[in-house]
C-alpha cells in the first residue's frame, strides 16, 4: 500500500531563516506530487506540483520554491522565511492520470516568529 | 480560476443532531467532485470522489449528493457525534484546470 511522509512535523523557525520541508511516497512509481499551505483563517492553498522529477509548476509568486530530486521526493524551501510564511503545509500525491484522487501527508506546522 | 465556495463556514451542533453543508462550484468543465474530512492535527481523509450528475454516495452517517448541472454538492451527517467534529473540504475537479480546487471548507463542532 501506498504511504507518505512528511518531516518535520512542526517547526518554529525566526524571520529570515531558510527553510526545508521534505515529502516522501512509499509504494507508488511515478507519482504527482503537490504542496498546498493552509494559512489562519483560509482554505488549502495550491504552493507547488509536479508530473516529474526536475518538473515543478508554481501557482502563485511567492517566497518558496519547489524541487523534486527523486521520483517520490519533493522538497519545499525558501532562502529566507517571512511572517506571512507560517502555517500547516501538506503535500499530497496521486496517481498519474487519476488526477481527481489525491491523498494526504500528515503536514507541518510551520510557525515564523 | 474555479471559484469554490462552502456553506456555512462554521457550523455549532448539539449531539444527535442532522446537519448539512453546501459546496458551490462553476459547472463548465466539471470533471470530478471531492469531499475529505480534515481533523485537527491530522492530514485530511477522502470521504467521496462524485463524478455523476445526481450522483449519491453513503458512508456510514454520511451522505452526499452532487448536481453537476447548477453545481452544487450537499454533504449530509445524519445523528451528529462529537467524533464527526472536523473541516469538510469539497474539492472539484475541472477538466480547464487539471487540478483539485478546494473550498475553504465548513468546520463542524458537535458539542456531547
Amino acid at each position: 500500500s501506498q504511504t507518505i511522509h512528511q518531516w518535520p512535523a512542526t517547526l518554529v523557525q525566526p524571520v529570515g531563516s531558510p527553510l526545508s520541508l521534505e515529502c516522501t511516497v512509499e509504494g507508488t512509481s511515478n507519482p504527482n506530487l503537490y504542496w498546498y499551505r493552509q494559512a489562519a483563517g483560509r482554505g488549502l492553498q495550491l504552493l507547488f506540483y509536479s508530473v516529474g522529477i526536475g518538473q515543478i509548476s508554481s501557482e502563485v509568486p511567492q517566497n518558496l520554491s519547489a524541487s523534486r530530486p527523486q521520483d517520490r521526493q519533493f522538497i519545499l524551501s525558501s532562502k529566507k522565511l517571512l511572517l506571512s510564511d507560517s502555517g500547516f503545509y501538506l503535500c499530497a500525491w496521486e496517481i498519474s492520470g487519476r488526477a481527481y484522487e489525491q491523498y494526504f501527508g500528515p503536514g507541518t506546522r510551520l510557525t515564523v516568529t | 480560476i474555479l471559484n469554490v465556495e462552502q456553506s456555512p463556514q462554521s457550523l455549532h451542533v448539539q449531539e444527535g443532531d442532522s446537519t448539512n453543508f453546501t459546496c458551490s462550484f462553476p459547472s463548465s468543465n466539471f470533471y470530478a467532485l471531492h469531499w475529505y474530512r480534515w481533523e485537527t492535527a491530522k492530514s485530511p481523509e477522502a470521504l467521496f470522489v462524485m463524478t455523476l450528475n445526481g450522483d449519491e454516495k453513503k458512508k456510514g452517517r454520511i451522505s452526499a449528493t452532487l448536481n453537476t448541472k447548477e453545481g452544487y454538492s450537499y454533504l449530509y451527517i445524519k445523528g451528529s457525534q462529537p467524533e464527526d467534529s472536523a473541516t469538510y473540504l469539497c474539492a472539484p475537479y475541472s477538466s480547464n484546470t487539471g487540478k483539485l480546487i478546494f473550498g475553504q471548507g465548513t468546520t463542524l463542532q458537535v458539542k456531547p
